[in-house]
C-alpha cells in the first residue's frame, strides 16, 4: 500500500526566504506526483505535476524534483511572500488513484 | 466558468438521516472523485467513476453509495449517517486518468457534521 509522509507538519519562516518542503512515498511505481496548495475553508489547488519521467517542473517562483529511485519529492519556493501561506499537500498517481499527505503548513511572517 | 461546483457547501444531519451530496462539472472531464479530509489523516478517496454510469470503490467506501448517471454529476449518498462521517468532503475531477499529464481539479468542500 502506498504511504505518503510530509514533514515537517508546519513550517514558519520570514518573508523573502527561499524553503523546501519534502514528500516521500513508498512505492516507487506512480505514473505521476502533484503538488496542491490549500488555502483555509478552501479546496485543493494544483501547482505542479511531474510525470514519472521527469525529474523537475518549474511554474515562477515554484520549482518540484522527483527521483522516484529514492522515493522523494521537493518543492521549492523562492523568494517567499506572506501570500504564499497556506497548506501544501503532494499526492502520488498509481493505478486510477492519488494518495496524498498529510500536508506541510507554512505560514510565511512578514 | 465553474470548474467543480459542489452543493450544499454545510450541512448538520442528526445520526441516521440521510443526504444527498452533489458534485457538477462543466469541464468535461471524464474522471471523477470523492474524498474525504479529515485532520491528521489527509484525503482519503472514498469512490471514484472512471466515465459516465461507471463507479468504482476507493480506500474508504463503507457507509456511502455514489452513482454517475451524466458525465457531467457525480452524487454522493450517505444512506444512514453517523457521527463518523463527520467530515470535509470534496468532489474532484480530471481529464484523464493515470499517466495523464493533466491536474486534478477540486471543487471548494462539503462540511458535513453529524450529531
Amino acid at each position: 500500500k502506498q504511504e505518503v509522509t510530509q514533514i515537517p507538519a508546519a513550517l514558519s519562516v520570514p518573508e523573502g526566504e527561499n524553503l523546501v518542503l519534502n514528500c516521500s512515498f513508498t512505492d516507487s511505481a506512480i505514473y505521476n506526483l502533484q503538488w496542491f496548495r490549500q488555502d483555509p475553508g478552501k479546496g485543493l489547488t494544483s501547482l505542479l505535476l511531474i510525470q514519472s519521467s521527469q525529474r523537475e517542473q518549474t511554474s515562477g517562483r515554484l520549482n518540484a524534483s522527483l527521483d522516484k529511485s529514492s522515493g522523494r519529492s521537493t518543492l521549492y519556493i523562492a523568494a517567499s511572500q506572506p501570500g504564499d501561506s497556506a497548506t501544501y499537500l503532494c499526492a502520488v498517481v498509481g493505478n486510477e488513484k492519488l494518495t496524498f499527505g498529510t500536508g506541510t503548513r507554512l505560514t510565511i511572517i512578514p | 466558468n465553474a470548474g467543480v461546483t459542489q452543493t450544499p457547501k454545510f450541512r448538520v444531519l442528526k445520526t441516521g438521516q440521510s443526504m444527498t451530496l452533489l458534485c457538477a462539472q462543466d469541464m468535461n472531464h471524464e474522471y471523477m472523485y470523492w474524498y474525504r479530509q479529515d485532520p491528521g489523516m489527509g484525503l482519503r478517496l472514498i469512490h471514484y467513476s472512471v466515465g459516465e454510469g461507471t463507479t468504482a470503490k476507493g480506500e474508504v467506501p463503507d457507509g456511502y453509495n455514489v452513482s454517475r448517471l451524466k458525465k457531467q454529476n457525480f452524487l454522493l449518498g450517505l444512506e444512514s449517517a453517523a457521527p463518523s462521517q463527520t467530515s470535509v468532503y470534496f468532489c474532484a475531477t480530471t481529464l484523464e486518468g493515470r499517466g495523464s499529464n493533466q491536474p486534478q481539479h477540486f471543487g471548494d468542500g462539503t462540511r458535513l457534521s453529524i450529531l
